[in-house]
């Protein structure tokens, strides 16, 4: 079946960690994206991709970091520098043109204590 | 600036209540898209559907329906005879095709909820 994966569902963290949210999409879409999510704020992009070895920030960068070696993978890095990491992480694929809907992972939910 | 903007945070109906969740939006562009996505409580977005900037057609899928009006930019989604599968938060999100091309830029979502 053609889709996006997110490991894990569930993820628990001590303050001070990085901890790495693993993307991958096997629907051969060339853009990837990265989004947080924190109740009432709606979905805020973290980074995207829009071709191998390429990525760009979104709107709340800082603290993050990302990957894109292969096509079918974007790995997110939560870093120790970001503030208030505890929050819902969903990636997205599409083809990157505009007209085309981003198709959504399950999502990870991480929480750092 | 483009934004999307989801006046209603919570809406709460009794099944087979019609209910209609609003969306405005403003960008610049004149080819533009419109998105309406529904995340269910197990958390993964759902496409419902896309509209483009020069078709004003109204749509229908079932129960649920869409207005379009570029005159008030806006991206209207209606629920016919509400459902408690219903239940979810939904969110409306716009792409255009200047700037970074494929990004969408989503509103803050209605969260519906029906009760039976």
């Amino acid at each position: 079946d053609g889709g996006i994966t997110q490991s894990p569902k569930y993820l628990f963290r001590k303050e001070g960690q990085n901890v790495t949210l693993s993307c991958e999409q096997n629907l051969n879409h060339d853009a990837m994206y990265w989004y947080r999510q924190d109740p009432g704020q709606g979905l805020r992009l973290i980074y995207y991709s829009q071709i191998v070895n390429d990525f760009q920030k979104g709107d709340i960068a800082e603290g993050y970091s990302v990957s894109r070696e292969k096509k079918e993978s974007f790995p997110l890095t939560v870093t120790s520098a970001q503030k208030n990491p505890t929050a819902f992480y969903l990636c997205a694929s599409s083809t990157g043109l505009p007209n085309y809907e981003q198709y959504f992972g399950p999502g990870t939910r991480l929480t750092v204590t | 600036a483009q934004k999307v903007t989801q006046a209603q945070t919570e809406i709460s109906v009794v099944e087979k209540e019609d209910v209609t969740l609003d969306c405005v939006y403003e960008t610049r562009d004149t080819t533009y898209y419109l998105f309406w996505y529904k995340q269910p409580p197990s958390g993964e977005l759902v496409f419902l559907i896309r509209r483009n900037s020069f078709d004003e057609q109204n749509e229908i899928s079932g129960r649920y329906s869409w207005n379009f009006q570029k005159s008030t930019s806006s991206f209207n989604f209606t629920i016919t005879a509400s459902q408690v599968v219903d239940s979810a938060v939904y969110f409306c999100a716009l792409s255009e095709t200047g700037g970074s091309q494929g990004n969408l830029i989503f509103g803050k979502g209605t969260k519906l909820s029906v009760k039976p």
